[in-house]
């Protein structure tokens, strides 16, 4: 079956970079229409798309944040990695991967890993 | 930029049905297919719906999603509430670049 699992710093400071990793089984991301996706939620707010990758490399980042994230993949360690420069309090929030279908969907969603940004 | 909005909350007793909407800001919601997730307090998102209308396996036929192209927006439907259905719900679509973008959401409550 599909898993995802984030991974990466619960504390850094503002105006630093984070790196958060998403370790996949059960799929490859060199799949035909597949994507690894990242959204992330500030305590008692909604979801917020920020990118996704797909299988051939194409990668999409949400035009709000586009000019902070940068998004990676490694098929051989089926991993995702999400970096966030210039890190800031109000980008205090959860932050997920999920697995985006060939139909285009977010079918599966790893546990989130809560990420504080405080001095 | 394209927005989702739906209601802040909506509550009813069990047994009853709810509906939420998700309107979209601009273009025509008919020309993106709509999804709409479950999050539990504490818990990551679960599809409740798919493709405007699909439910994915294990998911109740008490969800229905559908679309009305005439307000502009899509709904996601849930009979026979049951105190686990009360959760958050988000609907997402995509953008004219095919981006990807949620809803505000919307809690439900089971009285």
């Amino acid at each position: 079956q599909i898993t995802l699992k984030e991974s990466g710093p619960t504390l850094v400071k503002p105006t630093q970079t984070l790196t958060l990793t998403c370790t996949f089984s059960g799929f490859s991301l060199s799949t035909s229409g597949v994507g690894v996706g990242w959204i992330r939620q500030p305590p008692g707010k909604a979801l917020e798309w920020l990118a996704l990758i797909y299988w051939d490399d194409d990668k999409r980042y949400s035009p709000s944040l586009k000019s902070r994230l940068t998004i990676t993949k490694d098929t051989s360690k089926n991993q995702v990695v999400l970096t966030m420069t210039n890190m800031d309090p109000v980008d205090t929030a959860t932050y997920y991967c999920a697995h985006r279908t060939g139909d285009g969907y977010l079918d599966y969603w790893g546990q989130g890993t809560l990420v504080t940004v405080s001095s | 930029n394209f927005m989702l909005t739906q209601p802040h909350s909506v509550s009813e007793s069990p047994g009853k049905t709810v509906t939420i909407s998700c309107t979209g800001s601009s273009g025509s919601i008919a020309s993106n297919y709509v999804q709409w997730y479950q999050q539990r307090p504490g818990s990551a998102p679960t599809t409740v719906i798919y493709e405007d209308n699909q439910r994915p396996s294990g998911v109740p036929d008490r969800f229905s999603g559908s679309i009305d192209s005439s307000s502009n927006s899509a709904s996601l439907t849930i009979s026979g509430l049951k105190t686990e259905d009360e959760a958050d719900y988000y609907c997402q679509s995509y953008d004219s670049s095919s981006d990807y973008v949620f809803g505000t959401g919307t809690k439900v409550t089971v009285l």
